[in-house]
């Protein structure tokens, strides 16, 4: 069965540095999300984008981070500086369709980020 | 603000049990409901309610949603060691900031079921 996959599963890294978290979406699949899960708390949703494009955003997804696609299959997410909070499981989530009909969004199995 | 509560938080069962897991929603825009499994890491897909009323199925899992009362449950029948898990509901709702594909879903606390052999 095709499945998102991610890399890194785990990330460390210091306070103020960059990191990039890839993600390659199941290949028919055109809607592509980021959500992160700090330890012991919600799942939350961070960016949605479809065709190369910010579709939707959160208000924790401010000016550090950045979406893009930028070989047309991986799909990825960078923190320009990161802090401390930024601590947590960050999951890519895809899903084949969205808009008037509804299509289940399919998880990653996620990339853990320690900032040190 | 789009907000899912699930209850209970926490939920201890013999193997054999029946369970039955509540999820209650406020949102704008809604979409669908989604209940995932998450037992390491991903969360994994069981089922996606969008019509009032419907009951989907799979093996020992089931799950109906209520649009009136906002509400959705999610039972499980002749649990399993394997059942063991959190299980996650989340509302998918249509954001504001462009007109097409931006959907995002909003999640519970989750219940973490645990099954005693």
């Amino acid at each position: 069965e095709p499945e998102v996959t991610q890399t890194p599963s785990h990330q460390v890294t210091q306070m103020g540095q960059e990191v990039i978290l890839r993600c390659v979406p199941i290949s028919n699949h055109l809607y592509f999300y980021w959500y992160r899960q700090i330890l012991g708390q919600k799942v939350e949703f961070l960016v949605s984008f479809y065709n190369n494009e910010i579709s939707e955003k959160s208000e924790i997804f401010d000016d550090q981070f950045s979406v893009e696609r930028p070989d047309g299959s991986n799909f990825t997410l960078k923190i320009r500086s990161t802090k401390l909070e930024d601590s947590a499981m960050y999951f890519c989530a895809t899903a084949e369709g969205a808009g008037l009909a509804t299509y289940e969004q399919y998880f990653g199995p996620g990339t853990r980020l320690t900032v040190t | 603000e789009d907000k899912v509560v699930q209850s209970p938080l926490s939920l201890v069962v013999h193997e054999g049990d029946t369970v039955t897991l509540n999820c209650s929603y406020e949102v704008t825009n809604f979409r669908s409901l989604l209940w995932y499994k998450q037992e390491k890491k991903a969360p994994t897909f069981l089922f996606m309610l969008t019509s009032s009323g419907i009951e989907k199925k799979s093996g020992r899992l089931s799950s109906i949603l209520d649009k009136k009362e906002l509400f959705s449950i999610l039972n499980i029948t002749a649990t399993q060691t394997g059942d063991s898990a959190i299980y996650l509901c989340a509302v998918e709702s249509r954001g504001t900031v462009s007109n097409f594909g931006n959907e995002k879903l909003t999640f519970g606390t989750g219940t973490r079921l645990t099954i005693i052999p």
